[in-house]
């Protein structure tokens, strides 16, 4: 079955304890990126990369970091997480041309 | 201003009726335009893509675009209960499309 895949599903730490949210997808898809959504303030766009070794910062990249050493994986890393990072984060990826294909979703908490 | 705006709703209509849904963007530079729809608790799922103006339809889902009015609007006809959901328009910021910019979102609730 054809999907984006993150893990884990929930996720709760404490500030300032490196934390990695992993993403895999399955499709060969050549772009992928990462969103977290909040309340009101709906779904942004951290980071996003073109193909492995190629990633660029979306609209809110402070706190994080992202590596494509491989073409399927995207992982997401919150090397000192802090509680405004508390979030539900989306991994997704796409081909040209179309849409992306969204993840379940990582939750996470930071206290 | 929001780059991607959208009325929050919620947008109610009966079963079986046509529901619309709109959206506005900031940037004309804009090329390609994406709906997805999104359940409670739930991943958004892409349900249409326009890229050039006119209607483009699939199935009861009907997405429009004009770019010289810088809307895109989701017709949905026959709404069913399980069309309840909230949508998001979605709008590229950059050529090759991967910077996608999503708007708040259309909370639509279809009663029986």
């Amino acid at each position: 079955e054809a999907q984006v895949t993150q893990n884990p599903r929930y996720l709760i730490t404490v500030t300032g304890k490196k934390l990695t949210v992993t993403c895999s997808q399955n499709m060969n898809h050549e772009y992928m990126s990462w969103y977290r959504q909040d309340p009101g303030l709906g779904l942004r766009q951290i980071y996003y990369s073109m193909n492995v070794e190629v990633t660029d910062k979306g609209d809110v990249p402070e706190g994080y970091k992202v590596s494509r050493k491989e073409k399927r994986n995207f992982p997401l890393i919150l090397e000192s997480p802090s509680p405004n990072q508390t979030s539900l984060y989306f991994c997704a990826s796409r081909q040209d041309p179309y849409g992306y294909t969204f993840g379940s979703g990582t939750r996470l908490t930071v206290v | 201003q929001k780059e991607v705006e959208q009325n929050s709703g919620p947008l109610s209509v009966p079963e079986g009726a046509i529901a619309s849904l709109n959206c506005t963007y900031s940037d004309r530079g804009s090329q390609s335009f994406f709906w997805y729809r999104q359940y409670s608790g739930k991943s958004p799922e892409l349900i249409m893509s326009i890229y050039s103006n006119g209607d483009k339809e699939d199935g009861r889902f009907t997405a429009q675009l004009n770019k010289a009015s810088q809307y895109v609007s989701l017709l949905i006809r026959d709404s069913q209960p399980s069309d309840s959901a909230t949508y998001l328009c979605a709008v590229n910021r950059d050529n090759a499309g991967n910077m996608l910019t999503f708007g708040g979102g259309t909370r639509l609730m279809v009663k029986p």
